[in-house]
């Protein structure tokens, strides 16, 4: 069956440091992914998606993921972080890129200290 | 780009009531739209996929009769919570497919008392 792991539950940084939030996937197929942000009491924000092609890919707020097809991994990366981006953070993987649910990963909550 | 109207955002309903949440598709026709419930604390969870012009399919563990969807039109799926208890307390999101990808609504945050 199909998965989405996200290891780190709550990750605390400070600000200014770099940030990696760990997904692995686990599908028989290389599936869409996808990284979203949510802040409290709101929906879901697209930080970033890798569709095809270069395996970096670049995405709002100076965030990148990189895919790694042998880690079945997406991690999502921001070298310096604000304490803006304190906020739940979720992997997504979906079949198609469009007309096909999402199955998402159970969240990293970052909190980033000043 | 696609933009998805969720509403209401909020809302507060007395045990053994139902509650309609809308979710709309403003500027393009979204024939698959989904429906997720998130608990406090944890991910999202797809409940079911609403198609339309057919039945919804509803994932494993959520019942059909109590969480009524309908897709009458491709740009509006409409999710009724039927005889809502606080068990069923909890944030739900819509998305829409399209050409720009999947497009998610603001959420709507559910509260049985």
């Amino acid at each position: 069956a199909q998965s989405v792991t996200q290891p780190d539950i709550h990750i605390t940084v400070s600000e200014g440091a770099s940030l990696e939030l760990r997904c692995n996937y686990s599908y028989g197929a290389t599936p869409y992914l996808f990284w979203y942000v949510q802040s409290p009491g709101q929906g879901l924000q697209l930080l970033l998606k890798y569709f095809s092609g270069d395996t970096l890919v670049q995405g709002i707020k100076g965030f990148e993921a990189e895919f790694k097809r042998s880690q079945s991994s997406f991690n999502l990366r921001k070298p310096s972080v604000h304490w803006s981006d304190a906020a739940e953070y979720f992997c997504a993987v979906a079949l198609t890129n469009t007309g096909n649910q999402f199955y998402f990963g159970t969240g990293t909550s970052l909190t980033v200290i000043p | 780009g696609a933009v998805v109207s969720q509403h209401p955002s909020r809302v507060i309903c007395k045990s053994g009531t139902s509650v309609k949440i809308e979710c709309r598709s403003l500027d393009f026709q979204a024939t698959t739209m989904f429906w997720y419930r998130q608990f406090p604390k944890q991910s999202l969870m797809l409940m079911a996929t609403s198609n339309e012009g057919s039945k919804a399919t509803y994932e494993q563990g959520v019942e059909k009769d109590k969480f009524l969807i309908n897709h009458a039109s491709l740009t509006l799926s409409t999710l009724t919570v039927t005889s809502a208890h606080p068990e069923d307390s909890s944030f739900y999101i819509c998305s829409a497919a399209s050409n720009y990808g999947y497009t998610f609504g603001s959420g709507t945050r559910l509260t049985v008392v």
